[in-house]
């Protein structure tokens, strides 16, 4: 079965400092890939996704993240975290073009101000 | 605003009984999705419409779980027989494309007790 794991289930960070979050995907084909964040109170929003071209994608609020075919990842990346990234961050993947999202379970970042 | 909205937010029913779900997507998505999600856990895929035909079920979705989308706009997702296992957030999601990128509503919470 198609799975997507998020190895962190939770980070605590200090503000300033630098974030990588890993999410790793099974294969199963072609993938369009997506990082969805979940504010406190609030619902999932998109982040950043990545359909094809160039692997390293920005999103908004200066996330990025990293296609690596290879590895089968698309880690997400924040140089500098600001107490307001404190969120639920998920991973999701989908197989072929298809309409359903495999997502992973998640990663909970805190961050001290 | 999200642009998609769910009701009721919440719904406490005792096990057994009936339970309805509504979602009404952005006008002009001709495609609904719905996910469930339990607690420490990513959404997991339930069903999906293009306009009013239902085109894809995950094994998911029991013969207690229906879902609807009568004229293409918005979809109710009925419980029959609720069960305790069925306690999650129920998201509805929409989209204008197939190829991800959902705009989220903000969930209804059920509890069956």
């Amino acid at each position: 079965a198609q799975s997507v794991s998020q190895h962190n289930h939770h980070v605590i960070l200090s503000e300033a400092a630098s974030l990588e979050l890993g999410c790793n995907y099974s294969y199963g084909g072609t993938v369009n890939l997506f990082w969805y964040v979940q504010y406190p109170g609030q619902h999932l929003q998109l982040l950043l996704k990545y359909f094809s071209g160039d692997p390293l994608v920005k999103g908004i609020k200066g996330f990025e993240a990293e296609f690596i075919k290879s590895k089968f990842s698309f880690n997400l990346r924040k140089p500098s975290v600001q107490w307001s990234d404190t969120a639920e961050y998920f991973c999701a993947v989908s197989y072929n073009a298809g309409n359903m999202l495999t997502f992973g379970g998640g990663t909970r970042l805190m961050v001290k101000p | 605003d999200t642009g998609v909205s769910q009701d009721p937010r919440h719904k406490i029913t005792k096990r057994g009984q009936n339970v309805t779900f509504r979602c009404d997507p952005i006008s002009e998505h001709n495609r609904l999705y719905w996910y469930r999600q339990t607690l420490g856990q990513g959404p997991e895929f339930l069903t999906y419409f293009q306009n009013e035909a239902q085109l894809e079920k995950s094994r998911l979705l029991s013969d207690r779980f229906s879902a609807e989308r009568p004229k293409g706009s918005f979809s109710t997702l009925e419980i029959q027989r609720t069960e305790q296992g069925d306690s999650a957030m129920y998201l509805c999601a929409s989209s204008a494309t197939g190829l991800g990128g959902y705009t989220f509503g903000s969930g209804t919470r059920l509890t069956v007790v």
